[in-house]
């Protein structure tokens, strides 16, 4: 079990050009979080999935931010127009299911820089 | 909505002093399970301990937290520090009307010799 994968582990994008990050959940969980780390705000909910589908989509900033799940093995968190203050770590999580007392299990992140 | 608060960014203390973290939270819902992550650098955020059940003390790997609903706090302590617990910790809560979980901003933990 290699864990929750994420893809790339580091990221420098220029400001306004678009950074697409990767997650692989361990399989057979059926839960996709999305969460962004920063020192000012800790860990700040961006979206999550169930089996595939979107479930909550709330903490995503409307304009930029856009996240999918076309198959079970891997999400994608893209985000257009990537501005300074988007610079943080992207973490990503998977349960084995989406209910109360779910465990998560992260994967290392990846670490983007917009300059 | 659910919130978590952790109103200190850093504690610094010495090797043998005892740890204390502490965490409050806010839901409307009866059913919330509240948990300790935590995150050492370059690694993974992890659990570390979790709990649901009022006035019950959990524990592991030498922490513990006790849910106290009254209150809504579950803080973290430890007896005696050590240098290897120096990391990131984030408190976190899920209530019964979603699957999400919301973190606080974190508590950096420092151990110094």
């Amino acid at each position: 079990n290699a864990g929750v994968i994420q893809t790339p582990r580091h990221k420098v994008t220029g400001k306004g050009q678009e950074a697409t990050l990767w997650c692989e959940p361990i399989s057979g969980h059926s839960a996709v979080f999305w969460y962004r780390q920063t020192i000012v705000q800790g860990l700040e909910f961006l979206t999550y999935f169930r089996n595939q589908a979107p479930i909550d989509d709330s903490g995503m900033p409307k304009e930029r931010f856009s996240a999918q799940m076309p198959n079970q093995s891997h999400s994608t968190l893209k985000i257009q127009s990537t501005q300074p203050q988007d610079s943080a770590v992207y973490l990503c999580a998977s349960s084995l299911e989406a209910s109360t007392n779910s465990d998560y299990t992260f994967g290392s992140g990846t670490r983007l820089l917009v300059i | 909505g659910d919130s978590v608060t952790q109103k200190e960014g850093l504690v610094t203390l010495t090797e043998g002093l005892p740890v204390m973290l502490n965490c409050t939270y806010q839901t409307i819902y009866s059913n919330a399970f509240l948990f300790w992550y935590v995150h050492y650098l370059n690694e993974s955020p992890r659990l570390l301990l979790k709990s649901s059940t009022d006035n019950k003390r959990t524990e592991h790997q030498g922490f513990h937290a006790t849910l106290h609903k009254s209150s809504s706090s579950f803080h973290l302590q430890k007896s005696s520090a050590q240098l290897s617990d120096s990391a990131l910790y984030y408190c976190a809560l899920q209530s019964s009307n979603t699957n999400k979980v919301v973190f606080g901003t974190g508590t950096r933990l420092q151990v110094l010799p």
